[in-house]
């Protein structure tokens, strides 16, 4: 079990180009999350999933889209990255019952943006 | 507005002491609330998770309270190792159709041998 994996893992993007991060999980689980976390900031939620062909924005969606075509994967992408998206991108999932949402996170990925 | 607060500042403490971290929320009315650890360039890990009608929940040298009245959630690590120094995230469920999760800014904890 991978578990959560992330790629890539760094990134240093020229402001206005275009990048996409991958997320995958091999847990089944329904519901997937991306997330930015700032310093000071603790972890703010872009955009969610809660199933295969589902998205929905959370806190701060502007400046990325998403996609979630496949259950196990999760699409986070940047069309113009500005130098206020330079952060550490979380990707993370669970079961997302109502019993229990434990989120299991994967690695992340520091991208800076110039 | 909604907020979620836990202390900005880092928490000192001697090894075999408790370390108590709290979590204050306002405008909220989660239907859990969930502490994380995280580790400096690692994602978070789940810890301990507490439901809205139950007060206290332990896990082996972890204790968590969870107080809806005064919107208030304490988090206890008993006789504390160098070992548990790392940033701890309280996070708030929110019944949204399905659920979201809030997370708060973290409080650094630095146990001294």
């Amino acid at each position: 079990n991978a578990g959560v994996t992330q790629t890539p893992k760094f990134r240093v993007l020229k402001t206005g180009q275009s990048m996409t991060l991958l997320c995958a999980q091999d847990m089944n689980h329904e519901y997937m999350y991306w997330y930015r976390q700032d310093p000071g900031m603790g972890l703010r939620l872009i955009h969610y999933s809660v199933g295969e062909g589902t998205t929905a924005k959370g806190e701060v969606p502007d400046g990325y889209n998403v996609s979630r075509l496949k259950k196990q994967n999760f699409l986070l992408g940047l069309e113009s990255a500005a130098p206020s998206q330079t952060s550490v991108y979380f990707c993370a999932s669970s079961y997302g019952t109502i019993i229990y949402n434990e989120q299991f996170f994967g690695p992340g990925t520091r991208l800076t943006v110039l | 507005s909604q907020k979620i607060e836990q202390n900005s500042e880092a928490l000192n403490i001697q090894e075999g002491k408790t370390a108590t971290l709290t979590c204050n929320y306002t405008n909220y009315s989660p239907a859990y609330l969930q502490w994380y650890r995280q580790d400096p360039g690692r994602g978070p890990v789940f810890l301990l998770l507490i439901r809205e009608n139950e007060k206290e929940k332990r896990k082996e040298r972890l204790k968590v309270t969870f107080d809806t009245t005064l919107k208030q959630s304490l988090f206890h690590i008993t006789a504390s190792q160098p070992a548990d120094s790392a940033t701890y995230l309280c996070a708030l469920d929110i019944r949204t159709g399905g659920f979201k999760t809030i997370f708060g800014a973290g409080t650094r904890l630095f146990v001294k041998a």
